[in-house]
């Protein structure tokens, strides 16, 4: 079955500082979503790619969907103290109905 | 006020025993989804539901039913057969009909098993 793995599982980051997280598919995605969930919160949707070497920005947040549509990135600029979570990518197989598979995320703190 | 409810926040129950968690939705939303969170890990499927009176098996629905007899609302029962149901459980609404559609998350329910 797909899987989606995402690296790093943890990422400390010194206030200021950028960073960048990774998702990997083991099978091609019709597209990916990004959700960020706060400490004991619930995930919220972020943003969608769907296109081929799509790139999408959000203020400091930039996401990437790969080539190949098999691996996409969030990277963060300029970190905050509101940016403390875990970041998950979800994608759905190009070749199954609606179900997303999830990361296991990328959980987030900040040294202020 | 749209969005999804799930109650409760927190549940325990002594080992085998059924419980059921409630979600529901005035989004007006098509498909449903249950999802279970462990520390460390990303959530899990456990079943999913694209119309009324139709649902599918996720990734991981041995131990627990549910059930869609009402657009609004999609309960999941955890039964004595789950082996490990000790959780964080998280219910999920989204339009449906498309794969291009984000999931708005409910506010989760902490189960414990005592």
């Amino acid at each position: 079955g797909q899987q989606v793995m995402q690296i790093p599982q943890y990422q400390h980051v010194q206030e200021g500082e950028d960073f960048t997280t990774y998702c990997n598919s083991s099978t091609t995605l019709s597209n990916i979503q990004w959700y960020k969930q706060r400490p004991g919160g619930h995930p919220v949707f972020l943003i969608q790619l769907v296109k081929s070497g799509e790139v999408k920005k959000q203020k400091r947040l930039t996401f990437q969907f790969g080539e190949a549509k098999k691996n996409s990135s969030l990277h963060i600029t300029a970190t905050q103290t509101t940016d403390v979570g875990t970041y998950f990518c979800a994608g759905i197989d190009s070749g199954w109905d609606y179900k997303l598979s999830f990361g296991a995320g990328t959980t987030v703190t900040v040294r202020a | 006020d749209g969005g999804i409810t799930q109650s409760p926040k927190y549940l325990f129950r002594k080992e085998g025993q059924n419980v059921t968690l409630s979600c529901e939705q005035n989004l007006n939303h098509d498909a449903m989804y249950w999802y279970r969170q462990d520390p460390g890990q990303g959530l899990r499927l456990i079943y999913y539901s694209q119309i009324v009176n139709d649902f599918q098996k996720g990734d991981i629905a041995e131990g627990y039913s549910v059930s869609r007899e009402k657009k609004e609302s999609f309960p999941l029962t955890v039964t004595s057969a789950q082996k490990n149901p000790t959780a964080f459980y998280l219910c999920a609404s989204s339009m449906g009909g498309s794969d291009y559609n984000e999931q708005f998350f409910g506010p989760g329910t902490r189960l414990t098993v005592l």
